[in-house]
């Protein structure tokens, strides 16, 4: 899988769009990116995910950049309840590959 | 309602007792797969299994076993625990081993070796 890069941290304003970047410049072409949040020690809570166009969904936005090496997360309108740690994954097809997690991004939203 | 489910969801153990950690999905998924997260660690895959009877070492399989006897269920065992298990394990579904196929995630459970 290719190796993602975030930011260890950010801050949001509750009510603002919470725009989180990801780095993935050595992504194959048959790769996907996927984004999941953790909230506190729960389960990853799966968000978003697309190959090459940039895809919506009820919680978030995902804007690939053309070349694809990087992409970012919008959450359009945060809430307390989106501060949690947000993962940036790379996936390609193959048998029993696995999700490799890294740090992520921890997003704090501020009242 | 679709989910994975674990249990039990907090445990405190000795060392060396045997343990068994329940995985159960409702999904018909195909792949099923465990996880510990350690702090500044992040996720690190133990074990997965494609379908019923398929199963292998992820990252990090020293010290624990698993097995796959029915779609459903996929439990984690630990023979003789200790403490450098205690962890905050995470079972994981998903419909089959695709990269187009998003991985839906138990609520995780709490294991404290002592």
């Amino acid at each position: 899988d290719a190796k993602t890069t975030q930011p260890p941290s950010m801050d949001c304003a509750e009510g603002r769009a919470a725009n989180l970047p990801c780095n993935h410049s050595t992504i194959s072409g048959n790769e996907y990116v996927y984004w999941y949040r953790q909230i506190h020690s729960q389960g990853p809570q799966y968000i978003i995910h697309g190959l090459k166009n940039n895809e919506t969904n009820e919680m978030a936005s995902l804007i690939i950049t053309e070349d694809r090496k990087s992409s970012t997360l919008i959450l359009p309108h945060a809430t307390l309840r989106d501060t949690a740690v947000y993962y940036c994954i790379v996936r390609v097809f193959n048998y029993g590959q696995n999700f490799v997690f890294g740090p992520g991004t921890r997003l704090s939203v501020l009242p | 309602e679709a989910q994975v489910t674990q249990n039990p969801r907090y445990l405190i153990t000795v060392t060396g007792k045997k343990l068994t950690v329940t995985c159960s999905q409702n999904m018909n998924h195909e792949y099923m797969s465990w996880y510990r997260q350690d702090p500044g660690l992040g996720l690190r895959q133990i074990y997965y299994s494609m379908n019923v009877e398929v199963t292998d070492k992820g990252d990090v399989p020293e010290g624990y076993k698993v097995s796959r006897k029915e779609k459903r269920n996929f439990p984690l065992i630990l023979e003789s625990p200790s403490p450098n298990q205690t962890s905050l394990y995470f079972c994981a579904s998903t419909p089959s081993a695709g990269a187009n196929y998003e991985q839906y995630f138990g609520p995780g459970t709490r294991l404290t070796v002592t």
